[in-house]
């Protein structure tokens, strides 16, 4: 069974400081693994995914991800945090070439002036 | 981009009342659409994937027969709260993946969702 742990419900940050959100992964197969971002009221936006290509996979808005396959982790990156990334973060699972994606809890981003 | 309309985005109706969601691929076929409800504050869990012209596939402990899933076309699958309870109010959210594209992508595109409250 795949799932996925995200560490921290809630991360905050300083406006131009580096952004780090962090996800774990547990899956028998190759996995593929995605971030997506949720605005208040509104459905998901994949920010990048990794499906087995190169492990560092740059995504929109600056964010980018590394696949660590002996740490189990893809954690999400930013160097520099804008307002405007204020926002729920979802890391998500799936087996490739499946069909159902697993979710983690989410950590909502706060961006400090 | 691939863009996935739902409707309507906001509803509000009283207990016992059904409820229709529709979403909708506007510029893509989506032979398998899943839908998803979302608690607040909490993630996404997957209630049923949605698979056109076949009986959708439930996830353990989501009741088929209380939220009725049809897939009649490549470009659309509804979700039906029958006989609406208050505990029924939630964000559902539907994702729909590209047929034309190959399974190694995996990519599901996800609607905006809809806000259910019963009264």
């Amino acid at each position: 069974a795949q799932s996925v742990t995200q560490l921290g419900s809630h991360v905050s940050v300083s406006e131009g400081a580096l952004v780090l959100l962090r996800c774990n992964y547990s899956s028998s197969v190759p996995p593929y693994l995605f971030w997506y971002v949720q605005y208040p009221n509104q459905g998901l936006q994949l920010l990048l995914k990794y499906t087995s290509a190169a492990t560092l996979v740059k995504g929109i808005n600056g964010f980018e991800a590394e696949f660590k396959k002996s740490e189990t982790s893809f954690h999400l990156t930013k160097p520099s945090a804008h307002m405007s990334d204020a926002a729920e973060y979802f890391c998500a699972v799936s087996e490739s070439g499946g069909f159902k994606t697993i979710f983690g809890a989410g950590t909502r981003l706060f961006v400090k002036a | 981009g691939a863009v996935v309309s739902q409707h309507p985005s906001r509803v509000i109706c009283k207990s016992g009342t059904s409820v229709k969601i529709e979403c909708r691929s506007l510029d893509f076929q989506a032979t398998t659409m899943f839908w998803y409800r979302q608690f607040p504050k909490k993630s996404l869990m997957l209630m049923a994937t949605s698979n056109e012209g076949s009986k959708a596939t439930y996830e353990q402990g989501v009741e088929k027969d209380k939220f009725l899933i049809n897939h009649a076309s490549l470009t659309l699958s509804t979700l039906t709260v029958t006989s609406a309870h208050p505990e029924d109010s939630s964000f559902y959210i539907c994702s729909a993946r590209d047929s034309r594209l190959v399974a190694s992508t995996d990519t599901q595109y996800f609607g905006p969702g809809t806000r259910l409250t019963v009264l």
